[in-house]
């Protein structure tokens, strides 16, 4: 079964700074979909940006962008001038190209933006 | 607007007593999901539907049950058998292999 790993249960950011969330995932699938989800405290699930694993041109968000390593199985998040507003949970997910099924989640990572 | 309709947002329960979460959906998606969440543990699913009258087991679904009479509705009852019921359910649609929708969740505890 594919299996998803953020080491990071907390990171924190400076306004304006720029921070990478870690995310690796374990499948020996070829083709899939990989996501960074957040939730605030409003508890609200929001796609945040995603990327197609056949394509190797790192997806972009205005200031959210991916950096996607699929011989390492590496699915980092990038935030640039960071805002208040993204303070919140993030939870890197995984989901096979060739099965409707279920998504696989990371057990997320905190992050906390300071003034 | 489209989107997923969970109810209610709060839901107590007694020991020994069944409750339903309600979830609707208008964006006219074949797949439907309910995942848990527990602090910690990120989201684990515990049943999925791709088609009306039919739906799978996830990773957790002892002491749940679902069903699937038509495409807008997927119903999670929490039984008497689930131990530990107390957690933060989130209910999902999605019309292919991409994303997840979800909808704003409904919170159970148990009394």
């Amino acid at each position: 079964a594919q299996t998803v790993t953020q080491s990071q249960p907390e990171m924190s950011v400076q306004e304006a700074e720029t921070v990478t969330l870690s995310c690796t995932y374990d499948t020996s699938e070829s083709d899939y979909y990989l996501f960074w989800y957040k939730q605030p405290p409003s508890r609200q699930m929001i796609l945040v940006i995603r990327q197609e694993a056949y394509k190797q041109q790192n997806a972009t968000e205005n200031r959210f962008s991916v950096n996607f390593q699929k011989a390492a199985k590496s699915f980092s998040l990038k935030i640039s001038d960071s805002q208040l507003g993204d303070a919140a949970m993030y939870f890197c997910a995984y989901r096979s190209a060739f099965y409707n099924n279920d998504m696989r989640f990371g057990a997320g990572t905190r992050l906390t933006v300071k003034p | 607007d489209g989107g997923i309709t969970q109810s209610p947002k709060y839901l107590f329960r007694k020991e020994g007593q069944n409750v339903t979460l309600s979830c609707e959906q208008n964006l006219n998606h074949d797949a439907m999901y309910w995942y848990r969440q527990d602090p910690g543990q990120g989201l684990r699913l515990i049943y999925y539907s791709q088609i009306v009258n039919d739906f799978q087991k996830g990773d957790i679904a002892e002491g749940y049950s679902v069903s699937r009479e038509k495409k807008e509705s997927f119903p999670l009852t929490v039984t008497s058998a689930q131990k530990n019921p107390t957690a933060f359910y989130l209910c999902a649609s999605s019309i292919s292999v991409a994303e997840l929708f979800f909808g704003e969740g409904s919170r159970l505890t148990v009394l």
